[in-house]
């Protein structure tokens, strides 16, 4: 069964500098979202992505934030200089579509872990 | 803005037995969505249920079925015959019928007990 992928599983980083955080979302899907999960709280939207562009954000998805389909197949989050409070677990999605029977299927996560 | 609250970090459960995990939102909109996601330790989060708001049926899936009360605005999950794979935290989420992203509760941590 198709399934989204993450990697890496854990990323360590040092405060104020750029990561790069890599989804392979569903190969057929064409729509591509971000999540984050700071621990021990909810798991927040940051940004939805369909037709090489940016749908929706929230406002966490500031300028330190960028999305980018590079390749047709890879989806990446880039956060330019990192900060201690962007630690945390973040979750890639996609779907086929926006309808609700069109599931978002989630990717393991990778664990951010800011020093 | 939607919130989706879940008031239980924590259930266990017997083998064999039901829990209900619970799940409340707030919502001004009259048609939205609401899904249950269960994530099994170190793995992706999968649907497990999903619901329409218009439709006053609660849905079932198996031995996974809700009980969605609108007016209350609570959409409670409830396993039966529990399972030792049913072991995994479970997200309450809500979706607008007009955009795409979740909202989601801080999630529940099912533990089935042998």
């Amino acid at each position: 069964e198709p399934e989204v992928t993450q990697t890496p599983s854990h990323q360590v980083t040092q405060m104020g500098q750029e990561v790069i955080l890599r989804c392979v979302p569903i190969s057929n899907h064409l729509y591509f979202y971000w999540y984050r999960q700071i621990l021990g709280q909810k798991v927040e939207f940051l940004v939805s992505f369909y037709n090489n562009e940016i749908s929706e954000k929230s406002e966490i998805f500031d300028d330190q934030f960028s999305v980018e389909r590079p390749d047709g197949s890879n989806f990446t989050l880039k956060i330019r200089s990192t900060k201690l409070e962007d630690s945390a677990m973040y979750f890639c999605a996609s779907n086929i579509g926006p309808g609700a029977n069109h599931e978002q299927f989630f990717g393991p996560g990778t664990r951010l872990t800011v020093l | 803005a939607q919130t989706v609250t879940q008031s239980q970090p924590e259930m266990s459960v017997q083998e064999a037995e039901t829990v209900t995990l619970s799940c409340t939102y707030d919502t001004s909109e009259s048609d939205y969505y609401l899904f249950w996601y269960k994530q099994p330790p170190s793995r992706q989060m999968i649907l497990v249920i999903r619901q329409e708001a218009y439709k006053q049926q609660n849905a079932t899936e198996n031995r996974f079925s809700v009980n969605f009360q609108k007016a209350a605005k609570s959409f409670s999950l409830k396993i039966s015959d529990s399972q030792l794979g049913d072991a995994a935290m479970y997200f309450c989420a809500y979706r607008s019928k007009t955009g795409n992203q979740f909202y989601f509760g801080t999630g529940t941590s099912l533990t089935v007990i042998p």
